[in-house]
């Protein structure tokens, strides 16, 4: 089975903190993915990555980085957090061969940041 | 704005009874998911359905997918209580997946 483990599920930071959400998948998925989920708004794509060091911005990039240094991993960096940006954070990996098109999403148990 | 919309925004039955939920949306598609998400827990996948298909089914699940209309529908027969989570559908379209809202469902033992 696929795994993506996500470093921590409770996070809370302040104000104005480089906040860093860790992401780590088991199956060598070309594309990797970082959602926030907030009531009423279901989930909102932040970035996605479809390989190392390729990054391509969702509906809401603003206030967020990511980096892919490595196939497995895929960090969301919030540069310097603000109180909006207390959400549940979750991320996702999925292959993506041309051969096997129509490939689901293999989803993390998501980080639940609070920003005070 | 999303892609997809689900209806009901939430849904309470009784164990043993069909639970049915909708999704609409607003452009073309190449298939459509439905994911299902325990309460603190993240998304799981459930079936997908291409755009060329009408029906699927997987167990007690039954999906439906109307492209004219741009609809589907997620069927759960016999629920159990164990089936109580949140429904999302999500649609793909060119390079991107586009999640709805999500329908509450709990079942009632």
């Amino acid at each position: 089975d696929v795994k993506v483990t996500q470093s921590s599920r409770y996070l809370v930071k302040r104000t104005g903190e480089k906040v860093f959400l860790e992401c780590v998948q088991d199956m060598d998925h070309e594309n990797m993915f970082w959602y926030r989920q907030d009531p009423g708004l279901g989930l909102r794509l932040i970035y996605f990555s479809y390989d190392v060091k390729m990054k391509e911005k969702g509906d809401i990039p603003e206030g967020y980085s990511v980096s892919r240094e490595k196939k497995e991993r895929f960090s969301l960096i919030l540069e310097s957090a603000s109180t909006n940006q207390t959400s549940m954070y979750l991320c996702a990996s999925s292959f993506a061969g041309v051969s096997a098109p129509n490939q689901p999403q293999h989803f993390g148990d998501g980080t639940r940041l609070s920003i005070l | 704005s999303q892609q997809g919309e689900e209806d009901p925004q939430a849904l309470s039955i009784q164990e043993g009874e069909n639970a049915t939920m909708n999704c609409s949306y607003k452009t073309s598609i190449n298939n459509l998911q439905w994911y299902r998400q325990n309460s603190g827990r993240g998304l799981v996948h459930l079936i997908l359905i291409r755009s060329n298909e009408r029906e699927k089914h997987s167990g007690r699940l039954r999906v439906t997918l109307d492209t004219s209309k741009k609809s589907s529908s997620l069927l759960i027969t016999a629920s159990r209580a164990a089936d109580t989570a949140s429904y999302f559908c999500a649609t793909e379209g060119y390079q991107k997946v586009t999640f709805g809202t999500g329908t509450k469902l709990q079942v009632i033992p």
